[in-house]
């Protein structure tokens, strides 16, 4: 298995751009997570799906980010308008079933906010 | 809540054993454990579910007190390879894998 994809690894933008991620998770898995990690405030759970539907977005920071799942091969994390405080490592995640299972990361995308 | 991890960084010579602490202020029902080196993603370690549940992994185990809302990871006779951040993911009610991390304790071990 390739594990979960996520792509562009690396995106550098101007502030006020839009900025769209895309992830791609494990075949036959049916949570997923988006994931931020800054040195300040640490590894960040965002949102939340299963069976792509969104379960919990408490950590979506704000309205300028939105996520969504059409099917179960395909998230993406957008970001209209960026700001440079968004820089971060963005992590997807995926996980076989709800319950105690682990969760496969992928390789992150480093955003950069200029 | 974000669970509070200690120590926040530790070093090692190779064959030193470590433990690194994972404290909750709220009830767990769950503790994950990740390990994520430099410029990688996180990786899974292990699970720790309410019961007081005691797990290994090779030389890396861990334990769950329920009563103290706390998990410890156990890293015994370090490897080079050991070498990282260690994140604790709490988990307070059975809500489908959903986990808040610590800050994470870096690790270094040297030869």
């Amino acid at each position: 298995d390739a594990g979960v994809i996520q792509s562009p690894r690396h995106e550098v933008t101007e502030m006020g751009q839009e900025v769209t991620l895309r992830c791609k998770p494990i075949s036959g898995h049916n949570s997923l997570f988006w994931y931020r990690q800054t040195m300040m405030r640490g590894l960040e759970l965002l949102i939340y799906f299963n069976n792509n539907v969104p379960i919990d977005d408490s950590g979506m920071p704000e309205d300028r980010f939105s996520a969504k799942m059409p099917n179960a091969s395909f998230s993406t994390l957008k970001i209209q308008p960026s700001e440079p405080r968004d820089s971060a490592v963005y992590f997807c995640a995926s996980s076989p079933w709800t319950g105690n299972y682990e969760q496969y990361f992928g390789p992150g995308t480093r955003l950069t906010v200029t | 809540q974000q669970p509070v991890q200690s120590p926040q960084a530790v070093i090692l010579r190779e064959g030193e054993d470590a433990v690194i602490n994972c404290s909750s202020s709220k009830a767990l029902y769950s503790v994950h454990w990740y390990r994520q080196k430099h410029g990688e993603a996180p990786v899974f370690l292990m699970i720790l579910l309410k019961g007081g549940e005691q797990k290994g992994h090779d030389k890396i185990s861990a334990s769950f007190n329920e009563k103290k809302q706390q998990s410890s990871l156990y890293l015994t006779a370090s490897q080079l390879s050991y070498s990282g951040t260690y994140f604790c993911g709490t988990e307070h009610n059975n809500a489908g894998n959903m986990l808040t991390f610590g800050g994470g304790t870096r690790l270094m071990v040297k030869p």
